[in-house]
């Protein structure tokens, strides 16, 4: 079965250093891979996603992930946190043929200090 | 504007009674989805539907009931088999296979 993990529930950094979020999956086939941001008491939304082609993937508010299929990583990175990057961050697998269901992993909640 | 429509907001029942929770799309997409969340433990699948009148269980579906009698709506009952039924309610829908999900901005239910 597919599966995502997010080894850190929490992940502290300073405003200004980088980021990196890891997330590890589980999957037969090529994954198509996501990662979303949560605000508190808020819906989901997509910061980035793999599909196929280049493994460096750019997404919305400097964020970026490289899938490695050796590693089976889609780890996410910014290279400049600034404190509204405070948040909660899920990394998802597709699974199944047809429309896609997503696999969500437990989330990291990230947290900015001054 | 496009999107996702969950309602309401808040929600509070008392435990035995059943309550629904809806959800409407305006982007045209086939695909819907109910998520329930739960502190450390990421989302989890429900139900969810590729085209009008059809729909699957998901991972946690006992409890729950669904229906699809138009694409754009997707309304979730959560009824008193429900034994743990207080938590944060996801809705979502997809346009095609590899497309990305768009999330609604969740139903909190409070049974007490």
């Amino acid at each position: 079965a597919q599966s995502v993990t997010q080894p850190d529930i929490h992940i502290t950094v300073s405003e200004g250093a980088s980021l990196e979020l890891r997330c590890n999956y589980s999957y037969g086939a090529t994954p198509y891979l996501f990662w979303y941001v949560q605000s508190p008491g808020q819906g989901l939304q997509l910061l980035l996603k793999y599909f196929s082609g280049d493994t460096l993937v750019q997404g919305i508010k400097g964020f970026e992930a490289e899938f490695k299929r050796s590693q089976s990583s889609f780890n996410l990175r910014k290279p400049s946190v600034h404190w509204s990057d405070a948040a909660e961050y899920f990394c998802a697998v597709g699974a199944g043929t047809g429309f896609q269901k997503l696999v969500f992993g437990t989330g990291t909640r990230l947290l900015v200090s001054p | 504007d496009g999107g996702i429509t969950q309602s309401p907001k808040y929600l509070f029942r008392k435990e035995g009674q059943n309550v629904t929770l809806s959800c409407e799309q305006n982007l045209n997409h086939d695909a819907m989805y109910w998520y329930r969340q739960d502190p450390g433990q990421g989302l989890r699948l429900i139900y969810y539907s590729q085209i009008v009148n059809d729909f699957q269980k998901g991972d946690i579906a006992e409890g729950y009931s669904v229906s699809r009698e138009k694409k754009e709506s997707f309304p979730l009952t959560v009824t008193s088999a429900q034994k743990n039924p207080t938590a944060f309610y996801l809705c979502a829908s997809s346009s095609q296979r590899g497309a990305e999900a768009f999330f609604g901005q969740g139903t909190r239910l409070t049974v007490v």
